[in-house]
């Protein structure tokens, strides 16, 4: 089955903690980003990937970082966790393709309290 | 600069009842891609259905139908007979050209009461 899988889907960390969600797709697609949804504000782009070793940064990168050693896989770390960070985060991943109208795939979500 | 609206943050209908969810738009692309997603109170996020710029025809898909009107930059969404199982959050993005990023909206809540 295709799919974006995520760990943890449930996470409760004290600040200053270091922590990884981890992220992996079975599609083969050379994008991969993370989202961060918050009450108010959907859904912003924290980080995406176009290919192994290639990041950017979204729209809120700070207090994150990523990286992509494999094609499958995305990690997000959060090497200082702060209670701002407390979000709902969400994997995707979707395939390089001419004009990018492609779907996004997205993991079911990792729900990240910060105390 | 890309921007999704979606005024309505919440509304309520009483089942089987029409709704219609509005989303406007800005950007400056001439070549871009709306996209509605529904996120069910389970949290994940499913997605219903994609536009291109180019083609403005409506489209349905059983009790759902997509109006996108370019001259109004609007992409609006309606349900037909609505159902409980309709009840969720329903988000519209927007996605430019070559973009990395889909620029969502801050999405309609929508509760069915039986």
């Amino acid at each position: 089955e295709a799919q974006v899988t995520q760990n943890p889907r449930y996470l409760i960390t004290v600040t200053g903690k270091k922590l990884t969600v981890t992220c992996s797709q079975n599609m083969n697609h050379e994008y991969m980003s993370w989202y961060r949804q918050d009450p108010g504000l959907g859904l912003r782009q924290i980080y995406y990937s176009m290919n192994v070793e290639v990041t950017d940064k979204g729209d809120v990168p700070e207090g994150y970082k990523v990286s992509r050693k494999e094609k499958r896989n995305f990690p997000l770390i959060l090497e200082s966790p702060s209670p701002n960070q407390t979000s709902l985060y969400f994997c995707a991943s979707w395939p390089e393709r001419a004009g990018g109208a492609d779907e996004q795939f997205f993991g079911p979500g990792t729900r990240l309290t910060v105390l | 600069a890309q921007k999704v609206t979606q005024a309505q943050t919440e509304i309520s209908v009483v089942e089987k009842e029409d709704v219609t969810l509005d989303c406007v738009y800005e950007t400056r692309d001439t070549t871009y891609y709306l996209f509605w997603y529904k996120q069910p109170p389970s949290g994940e996020l499913v997605f219903l259905i994609r536009r291109n710029s180019f083609d403005e025809q409506n489209e349905i898909s059983g009790r759902y139908s997509w109006n996108f009107q370019k001259s109004t930059s609007s992409f609006n969404f309606t349900i037909t007979a609505s159902q409980v199982v309709d009840s969720a959050v329903y988000f519209c993005a927007l996605r430019g050209t070559g973009a990395n990023n889909l620029f969502f909206g801050t999405g309609t809540r929508l509760t069915v009461i039986p």
